[in-house]
């Protein structure tokens, strides 16, 4: 059974690009939810996705955008990047079975400069 | 408004030294209250779920409890390898596994 990956593990981007960070599923996990933390905050929920479309989302402006492919892999794509966009970016999979835990990918570290 | 608050921010214990963190929630219609632990660097690490007052779950060192507004983490005897950064989380809605979660309680064992 494979773990959640994500790639790329560390990322530099310039104020105002765009960036598109990717994540694939635990085996046998349909859901992928999207959390940014930043440094000595706790995760804070951007979005899920459930059989490829948007499934909730927290209070992030629509510059955060998301992708779900039919093998469940995901991407998170954020427009016109600003320095607080800099964060620690996790993906986590799940089952679609409410209540239920949430199994996390090492994440990707954004650095906005 | 629903918030899950943890404390204290940051904890220091000598090896051997057992103490609790606290974790207090105000989500409405609780369904559900997750541990988990995060190395630096690294994503956090499914420890425990408690679904009901009064239910605990233990895993080695570790003892999870939980009441009606607050759950505590227990660590008997730590050891050095038992620091990390302790988080908790309640589910933000029924339709899936989207968490609040706190800003999580540092902790150092000290050999």
């Amino acid at each position: 059974e494979t773990g959640v990956t994500q790639s790329p593990t560390h990322l530099i981007k310039t104020r105002g690009q765009q960036v598109t960070l990717r994540c694939s599923s635990q085996s046998g996990h349909n859901t992928v939810s999207w959390y940014q933390q930043a440094l000595g905050q706790g995760p804070q929920f951007i979005f899920q996705y459930y059989r490829e479309e948007e499934n909730g989302r927290g209070n992030f402006p629509p510059r955060f955008s998301g992708l779900q492919f039919p093998n469940y892999s995901s991407e998170l794509n954020v427009n016109a990047l600003e320095l607080d966009d800099s964060a620690l970016y996790l993906c986590a999979s799940s089952l679609q079975v409410p209540n239920t835990e949430a199994f996390f990918g090492q994440g990707t570290r954004l650095t906005v400069v | 408004e629903d918030q899950v608050t943890q404390s204290p921010e940051a904890l220091r214990l000598q090896e051997g030294e057992s103490s609790s963190l606290n974790c207090s929630y105000t989500v409405s219609g609780l369904r559900g209250l997750f541990w988990y632990r995060q190395d630096p660097g690294k994503g956090p690490e499914f420890l425990f779920t408690l679904y009901s007052a009064g239910e605990e779950k233990e895993k080695e060192r570790l003892k999870a409890t939980l009441t009606k507004k607050e759950s505590f983490l227990h660590i008997t005897a730590p050891k050095p390898e038992d620091s990390a950064t302790y988080l908790c989380a309640a589910p933000r809605s029924n339709t899936g596994n989207q968490f609040y979660f706190g800003t999580g309680t540092s902790l150092t064992v000290i050999p």
